[in-house]
């Protein structure tokens, strides 16, 4: 069955600009979660999205939002970008309430602030 | 909320010899633990993974043993070879009902030939 699938791959954008990531997760799985990944911080846990509604929230500003679609689809949001939002930003998805709790990874989708 | 904290940040070895990372965790409540392999430029990718009811697993030349009542549980390789050189995470799973993931900050290991 098909993966993860994160769109786009890269991205490249100016300070101050919005952008918005999306994650497919894999057929069946209902719980998305994003992730930022910087050198250094290793993965820092954003949000986590179950049947459209938002679950978890990592420690990250307001201007990082996301949404989760009817279909599992999910996209993240981020506002008003800094050159420090530059990273890999990853989605897993898992099937929840299962005894496999494994989540599956996304490419990513690197982003780059300038 | 869940604190996982990873040792060390960096290893390295030489072929054949072993690895060992080291993991501890805040949660009482967590009981599911997966280790993630990244190789460079690709995704996290689950290499084993061990429940609170286990205290140690193995799969050929990977283990990972539990220990519940420290709340620290560590990943070994043995008989490392080169392709062993990647990011490995930890992370620890709570059973509540939002059974959130929280991960480790890696450990880079450089398997030297």
């Amino acid at each position: 069955k098909a993966g993860v699938t994160q769109t786009p791959r890269y991205l490249i954008k100016t300070r101050g600009q919005q952008v918005t990531l999306s994650c497919s997760p894999i057929s069946g799985h209902r719980s998305v979660s994003w992730y930022q990944q910087t050198p250094g911080q290793g993965l820092q846990f954003l949000f986590e999205y179950f049947s459209e509604t938002q679950r978890n929230k990592g420690n990250f500003p307001g201007r990082f939002s996301g949404r989760q679609f009817s279909n599992s689809r999910s996209e993240m949001n981020v506002s008003t970008l800094e050159l420090g939002d530059s990273a890999l930003y990853l989605c897993a998805s898992s099937l929840v309430g299962s005894l496999n709790t494994e989540a599956f990874f996304g490419q990513g989708t690197r982003l780059t602030v300038v | 909320g869940e604190n996982v904290e990873q040792h060390p940040s960096t290893l390295s070895v030489q072929e054949g010899d072993s690895a060992v990372i080291k993991c501890t965790y805040s949660d009482s409540a967590s009981n599911y633990f997966p280790w993630y392999k990244q190789e460079l430029g690709k995704r996290p990718q689950l290499i084993i993974d061990i429940r609170s009811n286990v205290g140690e697993k193995k799969d050929q030349r990977i283990a990972v043993t539990l220990n519940k009542t420290a709340k620290h549980f560590s990943l070994h390789i043995t008989e490392t070879q080169p392709e062993d050189s990647a990011v490995y995470f930890c992370a620890a799973k709570n059973s509540g009902g939002y059974q959130k993931v929280t991960f480790g900050t890696g450990t880079k290991l450089q398997v030297i030939p």
